[in-house]
C-alpha cells in the first residue's frame, strides 16, 4: 500500500494561499490522489482527486508532478473557516476491494 | 446528497462488554469502510465490506468483528471492550461502479471504555 507522508502542521493567516504537499513514493501506476478535509466532531469530507498534472475545482486546485511521487493540495485565499485537518491519501478511488490509506494529515489554522 | 449515519455520536461502556457500532448508508452503496481515530495516528481501516456477507480485514482488526446482513447496514462490534480501544470511529462508504468516487464519512461515534 502506498504511504504518505505530509507535514503535522501549519499556520498561515487570511486571504493567503495556502500549499500542503504530500508525498507518496511507492505510489502504484492505478492509483489516484485524493484529498479530504475534516473539521473537529465531524467525518472528513472529500475536496478533490487527481490522477496526473492539474485539476481545479470550486474549492481548490491539485498538483501532480510528472513523476507522481508527490502532489501539492493548494487553497486560493484561505479564510477562518479552512482551519481543520487535510488528509492526503493513495488508492483506487472505486470499484476495488483495495484499501485506501491515510496518512495522519496535516493541521492547518488559518490565522485573523 | 449521499448520508451515512452513524447510530450514536457518544458511547459510554465498560471493559468486558460487547459493544455494537452501528452504520446506515442512504445510497446503495456496495462498499462500506470501519475506520478508528487517534490523535496523531490519523485514520486507521478496521474492516470493510464490499458486499452483503462479504469482509475484509482491514490494518488493525484485531479485537474487532464486523456484520453485513443488508447492503445499507455495516456494523462493527467490539466482541469484549477494552480500554485501549477507546477512540473515535468513523464508518464510510463508496460507489462500487463509476470512475472518481470518493468516500462519503458518517460524523463519529466517539466511544470511551471504562
Amino acid at each position: 500500500l502506498a504511504k504518505t507522508t505530509q507535514p503535522i502542521s501549519m499556520d498561515s493567516y487570511e486571504g493567503q494561499e495556502v500549499n500542503i504537499t504530500c508525498s507518496h513514493n511507492n505510489i502504484a501506476t492505478n492509483d489516484y490522489i485524493t484529498w479530504y478535509q475534516q473539521f473537529p466532531s465531524q467525518g472528513p469530507r472529500f475536496i478533490i482527486q487527481g490522477y496526473k498534472t492539474k485539476v481545479t475545482n470550486e474549492v481548490a486546485s491539485l498538483f501532480i508532478p510528472a513523476d507522481r511521487k508527490s502532489s501539492t493540495l493548494s487553497l486560493p485565499r484561505v479564510s477562518l473557516s479552512d482551519t481543520a485537518v487535510y488528509y492526503c491519501l493513495v488508492g483506487l478511488p472505486s470499484g476495488s476491494a483495495r484499501q485506501l490509506t491515510f496518512g495522519s494529515g496535516t493541521q492547518l489554522t488559518v490565522l485573523p | 446528497d449521499v448520508k451515512v449515519t452513524q447510530s450514536s455520536r457518544y458511547l459510554v461502556k465498560r471493559t468486558g462488554e460487547k459493544v455494537f457500532l452501528e452504520c446506515v448508508q442512504d445510497m446503495d452503496h456496495e462498499n462500506m469502510f470501519w475506520y478508528r481515530q487517534d490523535p496523531g495516528l490519523g485514520l486507521r481501516l478496521i474492516y470493510f465490506s464490499y458486499d452483503v456477507k462479504m469482509k475484509e480485514k482491514g490494518d488493525i482488526p484485531e479485537g474487532y468483528s464486523v456484520s453485513r446482513e443488508k447492503k445499507e447496514r455495516f456494523s462493527l462490534i467490539l466482541e469484549s471492550a477494552s480500554t485501549n480501544q477507546t477512540s473515535m470511529y468513523l464508518c464510510a462508504s463508496i460507489d462500487q461502479q463509476g470512475e472518481h468516487q470518493p468516500q462519503h464519512f458518517g460524523d463519529g461515534t466517539r466511544l470511551s471504555i471504562l
